[in-house]
């Protein structure tokens, strides 16, 4: 069946340093993919998505490309902030009529300042 | 998008009592969705809510366990029946408002049971 798997964590960082979080997907067909940020004590919010193949998502400098070829929707940031803390969850919505969201195991990601 | 409250945030209950959490939507929605997610753990579907018919359980979920209602399209419940400390989790509720697949997420509820 369709699964997302994520790099495990957690990812400590210092300030400003470049960041990769690594999430590659099994799917029939052609999901769409999201990040989904769960900061500490909250809910998630939906971070950035990509819905065709090598669309790009951007937001808050965030990146993520949807590569069919490697099957991978790997997030990125060029300098990362003691405020980028948190929890980040790959995601792939089934194909249909369900609108199921299938979710990754999450990363933790902690930036030192 | 659509913004979504949770109602408690949090509760401590006794093992064999149920609890019955509450999600509202600022906007009408056509899929609501429930989710768990158990300490350090990703995100675990329940069921998905449908206006005006049965909900849709997942797998190792069943309606007398977890029963939801959504009586309307802005309001949801799901109830955790007879409690046991496994249940200790936080439930999340969600809306796909606009039927793409993104998802908005309440802030979810923090349930401890002893």
């Amino acid at each position: 069946g369709d699964s997302v798997t994520q790099m495990e964590g957690p990812v400590t960082l210092s300030e400003e340093a470049f960041l990769t979080i690594n999430c590659t997907y099994t799917a029939t067909g052609y999901p769409s993919l999201f990040w989904y940020v769960q900061y500490p004590g909250e809910g998630l919010q939906l971070l950035l998505k990509a819905t065709k193949a090598d669309d790009k998502g951007s937001n808050k400098g965030f990146e993520a490309t949807y590569r069919k070829e490697t099957t991978s929707f790997h997030l990125e940031k060029g300098s990362v902030q003691v405020s980028d803390s948190a929890v980040y969850f790959c995601a792939l919505r089934y194909g249909g009529a369900t609108n199921k969201l299938i979710f990754g195991t999450g990363t933790l990601l902690a930036v030192q300042p | 998008s659509a913004v979504i409250s949770q109602k408690p945030s949090r509760d401590i209950c006794q093992r064999g009592t149920s609890l019955t959490i509450q999600c509202q939507v600022d906007s009408q929605v056509t899929m609501m969705f429930w989710y768990r997610q158990q300490p350090g753990q990703s995100l675990t579907l329940i069921a998905t809510a449908n206006q005006g018919s049965e909900a849709t359980y997942e797998s190792g979920f069943v309606i007398d366990k977890f029963p939801i209602s959504r009586p309307n399209l802005t309001f949801s419940t799901l109830t955790v029946s007879n409690m046991s400390p496994e249940d200790s989790s936080i439930y999340l509720c969600s809306a796909d408002s606009s039927g793409s697949g993104e998802q908005f997420f309440g802030p979810g509820t923090r349930l401890t049971v002893l």
